[in-house]
C-alpha cells in the first residue's frame, strides 16, 4: 500500500505570495491532518479534515486554510506569506480520525522557504 | 491543555550501547494515547509505537521497548544495541480522546536527537 504523498517537496516563495500544498493520504484513510515544524516552535498542529469537514484547528492565523476533497486528498493554502512561515509542512493520514486503534502516518513533508 | 516534555535534547552513544529516551506528559483526560515517532534526516516522521492509557503493560518489539507508568505520567522508550541507522530525532506525542468527533490532534514533545557513532 502506498504511503502518504505530499507535493511539492520543496518550494521557494517570496513574502506576500500565496502557496498551496497537496497531500494524498493512504488509500482508505479518511482523516488528514496538517502540522508545521520549525526549529523554534517544534511540531505544531494546524488542522484536521475528516470526510471533507474541518474538525479541529490549531492556533494559527486565518491566512492558513485547507480543504479536503471527496477522495480524501487534502490541500492547505497559506496566503500573504511571511518570513516566519518558512517551515516543514507535514501531512498525516489515519483511518478513522481518532478511534481507539487509530494511528497517524506521515508523509515526507513539503519544505517551504519564504524569502 | 495537553503537554509533552522531552527533557533530553540530544544523546550521543557508541554503536551497540542502549539508549533510553524520556517522555513526560500532562493531560486531564482519563483516556489518551501515547506515541513515539522517529524523524530521520529525510524529514518524514516514522511511526514506531502506540500505547493506550488503559493498558500499562510494557512490551518489547525487536530492539525497541517502552516503559509506560501512569503514576508518574511517563512513557520512556529504549533502543537496545543501538545502530548507526538509529540516528534520528525521536518524538513523543500525546492524543486525547474526548469524543471521536473532536478530532485527531497530536501534541508533540520537543524531540530528542540521537546520534549513534560507529
Amino acid at each position: 500500500k502506498a504511503g502518504v504523498t505530499q507535493t511539492p517537496r520543496y518550494l521557494i516563495k517570496t513574502r506576500g505570495q500565496q502557496v498551496t500544498l497537496s497531500c494524498s493520504p493512504i488509500s482508505g484513510h479518511r482523516s488528514v491532518s496538517w502540522y508545521q515544524q520549525t526549529p523554534g516552535q517544534g511540531l505544531q498542529f494546524l488542522f484536521e479534515y475528516f470526510s471533507e469537514t474541518q474538525r479541529n484547528k490549531g492556533n494559527f492565523p486565518g491566512r492558513f486554510s485547507g480543504r479536503q476533497f471527496s477522495n480524501s486528498r487534502s490541500e492547505m493554502n497559506v496566503s500573504t506569506l511571511e518570513l516566519g512561515d518558512s517551515a516543514l509542512y507535514l501531512c498525516a493520514s489515519s483511518l478513522e480520525g481518532g478511534g481507539t486503534t487509530d494511528t497517524q502516518y506521515f508523509g515526507p513533508g513539503t519544505r517551504l522557504t519564504v524569502l | 491543555a495537553q503537554k509533552v516534555t522531552q527533557a533530553q535534547t540530544e544523546i550521543s552513544v557508541v554503536e551497540k550501547e542502549d539508549v533510553t529516551l524520556d517522555c513526560v506528559y500532562e493531560t486531564r483526560d482519563t483516556t489518551y494515547y501515547l506515541f513515539w515517532y522517529k524523524q530521520p534526516p529525510s524529514g518524514e516522521l516514522v511511526f514506531l509505537i502506540r500505547r493506550n492509557s488503559f493498558d500499562e503493560q510494557n512490551e518489547i518489539s525487536g530492539r525497541y521497548s517502552w516503559n509506560f507508568q501512569k503514576s508518574t505520567s511517563s512513557f520512556n522508550f529504549t533502543i537496545t544495541a543501538s545502530q548507526v541507522v538509529d540516528s534520528a530525532v525521536y518524538f513523543c506525542a500525546l492524543r486525547c480522546y474526548v469524543i471521536k468527533a473532536a478530532g485527531n490532534k497530536l501534541t508533540f514533545g520537543g524531540g530528542t536527537r540521537v546520534l549513534v557513532k560507529p
